[in-house]
């Protein structure tokens, strides 16, 4: 079963801009976690945000939690060609043995 | 750094044919996952392991076995390939107490 729905599920922008991108999901959560993945390569870890928590910043990284609207969105600033890639959001539900959830990502594309 | 190794990038094998897709963490971990991925469904956990010789079945095991003999090795097995199981695969591991883990680099299999 899928626990996140992204949004959007593919944005191109110009190189320089802002690119946000947006997860919910359906059950509570110890953390959440978004992964970058480039063309058929494997998936990196971005950043964490804990569900005490409601913002985090990491670099050119923001990401927002709102458990009670049970969403987070990641916010690229300042976005380079290099970011061009997918982007997915991960739950670690409360009662989920601890496996990751994943949503089904938002392909991103930069223009120069 | 978690290191997570996948056997192959890339293979090719035939309708029917059994075949094994290897993954290696060097880190002690306990948790360790098997997802697939297909384009817009994200990623879908086949099967997890918490323990050497324990398994417990995801989202979407049907055509799929796994086999976890020592603690740092998690084999997926498809017994008999059919064309619709070609797709990324993606091997994952997790210490007891997440969130740290990391991803291998995927096997894209095709089945012909």
């Amino acid at each position: 079963s899928q626990q996140g729905e992204e949004d959007p599920q593919a944005l191109s922008i110009q190189e320089g801009e802002n690119a946000t991108m947006n997860c919910s999901y359906k059950t509570s959560i110890n953390n959440l976690q978004w992964y970058r993945q480039n063309s058929g390569r494997g998936l990196v870890h971005l950043i964490l945000i804990r569900s005490n928590e409601r913002e985090k910043h990491s670099g050119r990284l923001r990401v927002t939690l709102d458990t009670s609207k049970k969403s987070s969105s990641l916010l690229i600033t300042a976005s380079r060609a290099a970011d061009t890639a997918s982007y997915f959001c991960a739950t670690d539900v409360v009662q989920g043995a601890q496996k990751l959830v994943f949503g089904q990502g938002t392909r991103l594309t930069i223009n120069p | 750094d978690v290191k997570v190794t996948q056997s192959s990038r890339y293979l090719v094998k035939r309708t029917g044919e059994k075949v094994f897709l290897e993954c290696v963490q060097d880190m002690d971990h306990e948790n360790m996952f098997w997802y697939r991925q297909d384009p817009g469904l994200g990623l879908r956990l086949i099967y997890f392991s918490y323990d050497v010789k324990m398994k417990e079945k995801g989202d979407i095991p049907e055509g799929y076995s796994v086999s976890r003999e020592k603690k740092e090795r998690f084999s997926l097995i498809l017994e008999s390939a059919s064309t619709n199981q070609t797709s990324m695969y993606l091997c994952a591991s997790r210490p007891l107490t997440p969130p740290e883990g990391g991803f291998g680099q995927g096997t894209r299999l095709t089945v012909v």
